[in-house]
């Protein structure tokens, strides 16, 4: 069966700290991959996909990256923490399928910059 | 204008009562739809696929209109446990990007 594991699962950073998240995922090849983040009481925000190994599309200009380096491995990173940068950051994935396709998510990391 | 637009809510409910949530999407070329559901904290969950044709789970009716551009959920005999956020999904770019609604926050009261 697929599984996907995310850590840390709370973090807490000073501004100006870097940061690195990480995501795998087992028991499927060639995954989408799917970086959001969820300010508190608010929705989903898609910040990097990636259809294979080294492809990331990026939607949110900001001073985050994303990384690819292996098919089922996904990297959030960014070299300098800001305040707005606190929230709850979720990894998932999925395999295209239609009107079946289903994205299954990591438990979350809860990022909190002071 | 946003990609997927739902209404935040929050709906106030009774149990057993019927409820219904619309999304909209501006893509027309957008290829897939879901509801998923988000308990307080934690990740969020498929409820169910949005068929073409409109499909029902049990209390739950998912309807899909393209010509409009919007996606249904109704919520029938709604149970405390109901109590939770729903969010719109559409899938784009042949299917790789899936981008969420904001969420509609239902709280079902005894």
């Amino acid at each position: 069966s697929q599984t996907i594991h995310q850590w840390p699962a709370t973090l807490v950073q000073p501004v100006g700290s870097p940061l690195s998240l990480e995501c795998t995922v087992e028991g499927t090849s060639n995954p989408n991959l799917y970086w959001y983040r969820q300010a508190a009481g608010r929705g989903l925000q898609l910040l990097f996909y990636s259809v294979g190994i080294g492809q990331i599309s990026s939607e949110v200009p900001q001073n985050l990256s994303a990384s690819r380096p292996q098919d089922r491995q996904f990297i959030l990173s960014s070299k300098k923490l800001l305040l707005s940068d606190s929230g709850f950051y979720l990894c998932a994935w999925s395999v295209l399928g239609g009107e079946n396709t289903e994205a299954f998510f990591g438990q979350g990391t809860r990022l909190t910059v002071v | 204008r946003k990609e997927v637009e739902q209404d935040p809510g929050p709906f106030n409910v009774p149990e057993g009562a019927t409820v219904a949530f619309n999304c909209t999407y501006s893509n027309s070329a957008s290829q897939s739809f879901f509801w998923y559901r988000q308990d307080c904290r934690k990740e969020p969950k498929l409820l169910m696929s949005v068929y073409s044709s409109g499909n029902e789970d049990g209390r739950f009716t998912a309807q899909l209109n393209r010509a409009s551009q919007y996606i249904s959920l109704l919520i029938r005999d709604s149970k405390l446990s109901d109590s939770a956020t729903y969010l719109c999904v559409v899938t784009m770019e042949y299917g790789n990007k899936l981008v969420f609604g904001a969420g509609t926050i239902l709280r079902v009261k005894s």
